[in-house]
């Protein structure tokens, strides 16, 4: 079956630090792959997403690649904020067949000034 | 702008009660889902429709049960309150492909006493 792991929290960090987030794969066909953030007493919402290997997605300063080699696609950014506090999700998504993603289990990012 | 909107936001129920959550999306989605999140458990998915007219077990259907009214609307129903069901709840929806983004709302926070 599908799935994916990713590392546990809480991750502590202060604020202009690099960040990484990993996440891994495993799945039957070809995903997509998505990272999902979910800020304090709201919703998931979708940060970035990568549809094909090597492929990277990017966004607010956050960028994943797809590696299917390792199948892996790890979270990254330059220059945390303390806006960027909040849980993210690893998820992926299967064509032809099933409509249910598959998510981790969420890594809360606590950045202090 | 609505997205996928669901109410209510907070609910305080007695064990035995019973409740509907509503969910409608405006996003002519296919596909429509119900999550519970709790600390440390991640995203759990209760049942979700793939279409609309049909609706399936997720990973913890147990005292739940949903209705898909038509493409807009897709509500969850707790016939018999328990303490156990105190969590938070997200309605989602994507467009029928599973490599679409998932779209969520903003969480409905329910407590059982």
């Amino acid at each position: 079956g599908n799935s994916v792991t990713q590392m546990e929290g809480p991750v502590t960090l202060s604020e202009e630090a690099f960040l990484t987030i990993n996440c891994t794969y495993t799945a039957t066909g070809y995903p997509s792959l998505f990272w999902y953030v979910q800020y304090p007493g709201e919703g998931l919402q979708l940060l970035l997403k990568a549809t094909k290997a090597d492929d990277k997605g990017s966004n607010k300063g956050f960028e994943a690649t797809y590696r299917k080699e390792t199948t892996s696609f790890h979270l990254e950014k330059g220059s945390v904020q303390v806006s960027d506090s909040a849980v993210y999700f690893c998820a992926l998504g299967i064509s032809g067949g099933s409509y249910i993603p598959t998510f981790g289990r969420g890594t809360s990012l606590i950045v202090h000034p | 702008n609505a997205g996928v909107t669901q109410t209510p936001k907070f609910q305080v129920l007695k064990t035995g009660q019973s409740m509907t959550l509503q969910c409608a999306q405006d996003m002519n989605h296919n596909s429509m889902y119900w999550y519970r999140q709790d600390p440390g458990m991640g995203l759990r998915l209760i049942y979700y429709s793939a279409s609309e007219g049909t609706t399936d077990k997720g990973e913890v259907p147990n005292g739940y049960n949903v209705s898909r009214l038509n493409k807009r609307e897709f509500s969850l129903r707790l016939e018999s309150a328990a303490p156990s069901q105190t969590s938070v709840y997200f309605c989602a929806s994507s467009a029928a492909e599973g490599r679409n983004t998932i779209y969520f709302g903003e969480g409905s926070w329910l407590t059982v006493v």
